[in-house]
């Protein structure tokens, strides 16, 4: 069966500095991976997704995650963080018919 | 865009009451899902949907029902609420049931029961 872990409940960083959100997979077939950020009192949105065309994926609001089947990861990094990128985020995977499995989040606050 | 919405932000509601949240998305999705999501817990799918009338579940269906009587409004019904069931409640759409397509989430409904 397919799982998602996210390392990490709350992460902090620095304003400018780097972001690095991590996930881990288990899957038994190739997985179809995803990152949603939810930011306060509002719904998930797509970050980025990876469907197998290449291994660095870029996403929205400058985020990328680099799927590595070695270590069954697919880690979120931004190089440098805003106060706006202070949000709480979603490693899935998807199941059979569509469905996605989801870890635990992380909360990225950013200190000025 | 896909817009999804979800009939209340907040609601408060009392034990035992029957609670009803609606779910409408504009963009002619197949599928429709309901979460809920609780700190620590990330989000946890109760049922689905791939089809009018049709329904399956999910992880977490118990105390819990759906409707699906029309393909854009997906219903999640509480026949008698309980304190544990107080929660945020996302709905989602998607177009197809393959495997990578992207889901599309509302706003979410912040449920106390009192």
């Amino acid at each position: 069966a397919q799982s998602v872990t996210q390392l990490g409940s709350h992460v902090s960083v620095s304003e400018g500095a780097l972001v690095l959100l991590r996930c881990n997979y288990s899957s038994s077939v190739p997985p179809y991976l995803f990152w949603y950020v939810q930011y306060p009192n509002q719904g998930l949105q797509l970050l980025l997704k990876y469907t197998s065309a290449a291994t660095l994926v870029k996403g929205i609001n400058g985020f990328e995650a680099e799927f590595k089947k070695s270590e069954t990861s697919f880690h979120l990094t931004k190089p440098s963080a805003h106060m706006s990128d202070a949000a709480e985020y979603f490693c899935a995977v998807s199941d059979q018919g569509g469905k996605l499995i989801f870890g635990q989040g992380t909360e990225l606050s950013v200190k000025p | 865009d896909v817009k999804v919405t979800q009939s209340s932000r907040y609601l408060v509601k009392r034990t035992g009451e029957k609670v009803f949240l609606e779910c409408v998305q504009d963009m002619d999705h197949e599928n429709m899902f309901w979460y809920r999501q609780d700190p620590g817990l990330g989000l946890r799918l109760i049922y689905f949907s791939y089809d009018v009338k049709m329904k399956e579940k999910g992880d977490i269906p118990e105390g819990y029902s759906v409707s699906r009587e029309k393909k854009e409004r997906f219903s999640l019904i509480l026949e008698s609420a309980s304190t544990n069931q107080t929660s945020m409640y996302l709905c989602a759409s998607s177009l197809w049931t393959s495997s990578m397509d992207t889901q599309y989430f509302g706003p979410g409904t912040r449920l106390t029961v009192l």
